[in-house]
């Protein structure tokens, strides 16, 4: 199995408190993606990255930041939680643009 | 917006039996892939079938692609229990092939 390592695997929290989920992996890949998975609507691109610092946004990115400061963590924040952003998070990784996504095996968030 | 839809949206068969199931989607790709989910766990990669691929197979897996109908079909011979998951096909786009668009996945169920 790939070593991604998603943190936390659940939690619970508040309408407008942060929120930071951590992706982190051993497998020294460039690209690193961050995926929301709702019932009815699969999975859905928040933000990537292709490489330390360097991100670009996905078709859902409002509402979340990331980061990434070293090459094996890429960072999700939600500066104020709110309930719609209730879902399984999944971080991804690929070592090629385009190529084969090795999954982490999800954070649930759930926002009351 | 979903690139790729999946067809049905759910699937019941009986072990032995074949699984069949279809992806369209709406833009020129440059490869589409397979992935397996099974119930609350991450998603895992089956097959990657290129634009200029018209078949493939990987073990029971067979997957075809037409690109003059932007469609894809996954057939999965001899089911067993254990391909009981949820199968969502991943499309990576030409003019943004870093990132992966998902439909929103047909679930199967294999009974014995």
């Amino acid at each position: 199995d790939a070593g991604i390592t998603q943190s936390p695997r659940h939690k619970v929290t508040e309408t407008g408190t942060p929120v930071t989920l951590r992706c982190h992996q051993t497998e020294n890949h460039r690209y690193m993606y961050w995926y929301r998975q709702d019932p009815g609507h699969g999975l859905r691109l928040i933000h990537y990255s292709y490489g330390v610092k360097d991100t670009d946004k996905g078709e859902v990115s409002d509402g979340y930041s990331v980061s990434r400061s070293k090459t094996e963590d890429f960072l999700l924040t939600l500066e104020s939680a709110t309930s719609s952003q209730t879902s399984v998070y999944f971080c991804a990784i690929s070592g090629v643009p385009g190529g084969e996504l090795f999954f982490g095996e999800g954070s649930r968030l759930t926002v009351l | 917006s979903q690139q790729g839809e999946e067809d049905p949206q759910a699937l019941s068969i009986q072990e032995g039996e074949n699984a069949t199931m279809n992806c369209s989607y709406k833009t020129s790709i440059n490869n589409l892939q397979w992935y397996r989910q099974n119930s609350g766990r991450g998603l895992v990669h089956l097959i990657l079938i290129r634009s200029n691929e018209r078949e493939k197979h990987s073990g029971r897996l067979r997957v075809t692609l037409d690109t003059s109908k932007k469609s894809s079909s996954l057939l999965i011979t001899a089911s067993r229990a254990a391909d009981t998951a949820s199968y969502f096909c991943a499309t990576a786009q030409d003019d943004s092939w870093g990132k992966l668009q998902f439909g929103a996945g047909t679930q199967v169920v294999v009974t014995p």
